[in-house]
């Protein structure tokens, strides 16, 4: 079935870039998203990308796609204490519905 | 603020109690869902409604039980509920249930089962 993996934690220093990985499994999806659940809140839709690119670049965000290896990452350049949160990859699979990961918590030491 | 309110945001219930959980959107969307947030866990998607008709039952136990009068509200009933149910529940809403990819969420209610 569809799958997406994501690992569960990630911790950096203040200024360090931070990269979020994430697999997914269904080769159909038209577009990979990622959202950022800030503490006591709902998901926010961060950024995503169409299938059919391998970079999208948004100010300090830079997502890239390896289509072939079904593999999505989130850079966050000079990462800030305010982007502690937890990043959710999501895919919209076979049946048109999004399928999450379970979020990595990035944690950021000042 | 993202246009959607859930509440209450915590609660804390018994096995033998009868509660529920309310959303409303303000986005004037048609489409509204319940999701199911457990630690280390995939976010669940619960249900669906799409202009107040239940499109979407993803195998939920009748212990759930979802009722949406309008598009603009959904609610969660919850009865006999087991301690594994603990988690946040977020409520999401879209435009139409077809265009689910721009969801706006809530900010959930934390809930815990006793």
């Amino acid at each position: 079935g569809e799958d997406v993996e994501q690992s569960l934690f990630l911790s950096v220093r203040e200024g360090d870039s931070s990269v979020i990985n994430c697999t997914y499994t269904d080769s159909s999806s038209t577009y990979l998203y990622w959202y950022k659940q800030e503490p006591g809140a709902g998901l926010q839709l961060l950024t995503y990308i169409f299938s059919n690119m391998d970079m999208k670049q948004d100010q300090r965000l830079t997502v890239l796609l390896n289509k072939k290896d079904k593999h999505l990452s989130l850079r966050i350049a000079d990462t800030q204490t305010g982007d502690s949160a937890i990043y959710f990859c999501a895919e919209s699979g076979a049946t048109n519905k999004l399928i999450f990961g379970t979020g990595t918590l990035l944690a950021v030491q000042p | 603020e993202t246009g959607v309110t859930q509440t209450p945001r915590h609660l804390v219930m018994g096995m033998t109690n009868k509660k529920s959980l309310k959303c409303e959107q303000h986005l004037g969307h048609n489409a509204m869902y319940w999701y199911k947030q457990s630690a280390k866990k995939p976010l669940e998607l619960m249900f669906v409604y799409n202009f107040k008709e239940q499109t979407e039952n993803n195998s939920v136990p009748s212990r759930f039980s979802p009722e949406c009068p309008n598009s603009s509200h959904l609610f969660l009933h919850l009865h006999t509920l087991q301690p594994e149910d603990s988690a946040l529940y977020l409520c999401a809403s879209s435009q139409d249930w077809q265009d689910n990819e721009k969801l706006f969420f809530g900010s959930g209610t934390q809930l815990s089962v006793l």
